[in-house]
């Protein structure tokens, strides 16, 4: 397709389950990110690619957050044993290029919203 | 310490006002974008700008970035219902150590 792909767009978890939220990106965009929108609030960075390298992973809630990205394409977004607080909406984007200090258009998906029970 | 904040958070205006969003912050950055996200979608990019006193104009919506590049609003004259949703400001730092961070935005009600 043209534009970034998430799946699932909704996900209904039990709380101590695990979650993995999947976006393909652009085709051809070297970098990816993932954002964290909860109810009426802004976005939360969590983490980014150049390429399949996460140079920073400090956005990352906790230590049950993890992220992949294979072959500069797909990347996934797991979640292990999910509390209830990590209920949101996922969102991921990627851009043609991201230098220091600088940032292309970011294009989003339309995010994965996430709710645990 | 909330990198960015956007002013007001919430606002309701009938069909055909104009109004004012502001994003500050006590931060010098390299560029400064300005997203639209409707409910139940991505952010979408509406401008990009990089110049300390810049004002680009995107048909009712003018922007503006600050002369010292801390700060930037959006104003909307003549506001449509299709000009309903939440608008964020996002910025890379002049560190360049991180990718966009972004406001908590302003939601914009717009009323026919």
């Amino acid at each position: 397709g043209a534009g970034v792909s998430q799946s699932p767009s909704n996900k209904v978890t039990e709380k101590g389950k695990d979650v993995e939220l999947r976006c393909d990106p652009i085709s051809g965009h070297t970098a990816l990110y993932w954002y964290r929108q909860s109810l009426g609030q802004g976005l939360e960075f969590l983490i980014y690619f150049q390429g399949n390298s996460a140079p920073d992973k400090s956005g990352l809630p906790s230590d049950r957050f993890s992220a992949e990205r294979t072959g500069g394409s797909v990347s996934t977004l797991t979640i292990q044993r999910t509390q209830q607080e990590d209920s949101a909406v996922y969102l991921c984007a990627s851009s043609l290029w991201w230098s220091s200090g600088n940032s292309g258009e970011l294009f989003f998906g339309e995010g994965s919203r996430l709710t645990v029970l | 310490t909330q990198l960015l904040e956007q002013s007001p958070q919430f606002l309701s205006i009938q069909e055909g006002e104009n109004l004012t969003v502001y994003c500050n912050s006590s931060s010098v950055f390299s560029s400064l974008q300005w997203y639209r996200q409707e409910p139940g979608e991505g952010p979408v990019l509406l401008v990009t700008v990089v110049t300390g006193g810049e004002v680009k104009k995107l048909k009712r919506l003018t922007f503006q970035f600050g002369d010292a590049r801390k700060d930037s609003s959006l104003h909307i004259t003549a506001a449509q219902p299709g000009d309903t949703g939440l608008y964020l400001c996002a910025v890379s730092s002049i560190s360049g150590n991180t990718p966009l961070v972004f406001g908590k935005g302003t939601r914009l009600s717009v009323i026919a």
